[in-house]
C-alpha cells in the first residue's frame, strides 16, 4: 500500500539546521509531488512548499524562502526538507504529504494524501 | 494570501447527530479548490474531501462537502464515535493555506 515514512525526532539549538527525510513506497515516487507542512502544538497546519521528485523543481511558501531547501534521492524514493537558521518558533511537527497524480495536479488540484507520520523538531538552547 | 476562517471553533454534539462545519475564505477560491482533513490526537491529518465535494478513497458517505466561492461546508450526517476529532479546511486555488480548525467533541 501507499506509504510515506519520515525520519525520527530531532532536537536542535537555535541557529542550527535540521534535515528531515520522507521515504515513499507503494507507488512510483517520481509521478507525484511531495509537499511539506508543519504544525505547531495547538495550531492549524502551515504549508511550507512542494517538490516535483521527477524534475527536482520546487516551490516554497514566501515565509520560508531563503531558509528551506527541498531535495530528493530518486534511487531510494526519498524526499528531504532542510530548514536552516532555526529559532524557537520553528518548534513543531513537520509532515511530508503526497500530492495527487501529476495529470490531476497539472489541472490545478493540489490536495495532500497520504501524509507521513510526522517528525517532531524541537529548537531549544 | 487567502485566509480561511473556520467556525465554530468547537462543536459539542452527541453520536448520531448531524455536524455542520463552516470554512469561509477571505477571497474567492478558484475552481472550488478546497479540501477537508480530519486529525485525531497524535495522528497526521487524513484527507476526507477534495475539490470541495469529492470524497477521498475509503471515506464513508456520511461525510459530504459543498460550497463554492468563499463559503464551504463539511457535513457529517450522523456522527459515529470515531468522528470526534479536529477538522481542517485547506485551499489550493492560490498557493496553499489551511484554516485554524474546528474541534468536534462529545457532548
Amino acid at each position: 500500500q501507499v506509504q510515506v515514512v519520515q525520519s525520527g525526532a530531532e532536537v536542535k539549538k537555535p541557529g542550527a539546521s535540521v534535515k528531515v527525510s520522507c521515504k515513499s513506497s507503494g507507488y512510483t515516487f517520481t509521478s507525484y509531488d511531495i509537499n511539506w507542512v508543519r504544525q505547531a502544538t495547538g495550531q492549524g497546519p502551515e504549508w511550507m512548499g512542494w517538490m516535483n521528485p521527477n524534475s527536482g523543481n520546487t516551490g516554497y511558501a514566501q515565509k520560508f524562502q531563503g531558509r528551506v531547501t527541498m531535495t530528493r534521492n530518486t534511487s531510494i524514493s526519498t524526499a528531504y526538507m532542510e530548514l536552516s537558521s532555526l529559532r524557537s518558533e520553528d518548534t513543531a511537527m513537520y509532515y511530508c504529504a503526497r500530492g495527487p497524480p501529476r495529470n490531476i495536479a497539472a489541472s490545478g488540484s493540489h490536495w495532500f494524501d497520504p501524509w507521513g507520520q510526522g517528525t517532531l523538531v524541537t529548537v531549544s538552547s | 494570501e487567502i485566509v480561511l476562517t473556520q467556525s465554530p471553533g468547537t462543536l459539542s454534539l452527541s453520536p448520531g447527530e448531524r455536524a455542520t462545519l463552516s470554512c469561509r475564505a477571505s477571497q474567492s477560491v478558484s475552481s472550488s479548490y478546497l479540501a477537508w482533513y480530519q486529525q485525531k490526537r497524535g495522528q497526521a491529518p487524513r484527507l476526507l474531501i477534495y475539490d470541495a465535494s469529492s470524497r477521498a478513497t475509503g471515506i464513508p458517505d456520511r461525510f459530504s462537502g459543498s460550497g463554492s466561492g468563499t463559503d464551504f461546508t463539511l457535513t457529517i450526517s450522523r456522527l459515529e464515535p470515531e468522528d470526534f476529532a479536529v477538522y481542517y479546511c485547506q485551499q489550493y486555488g492560490s498557493s496553499r493555506t489551511f484554516g485554524q480548525g474546528t474541534k468536534v467533541e462529545i457532548k
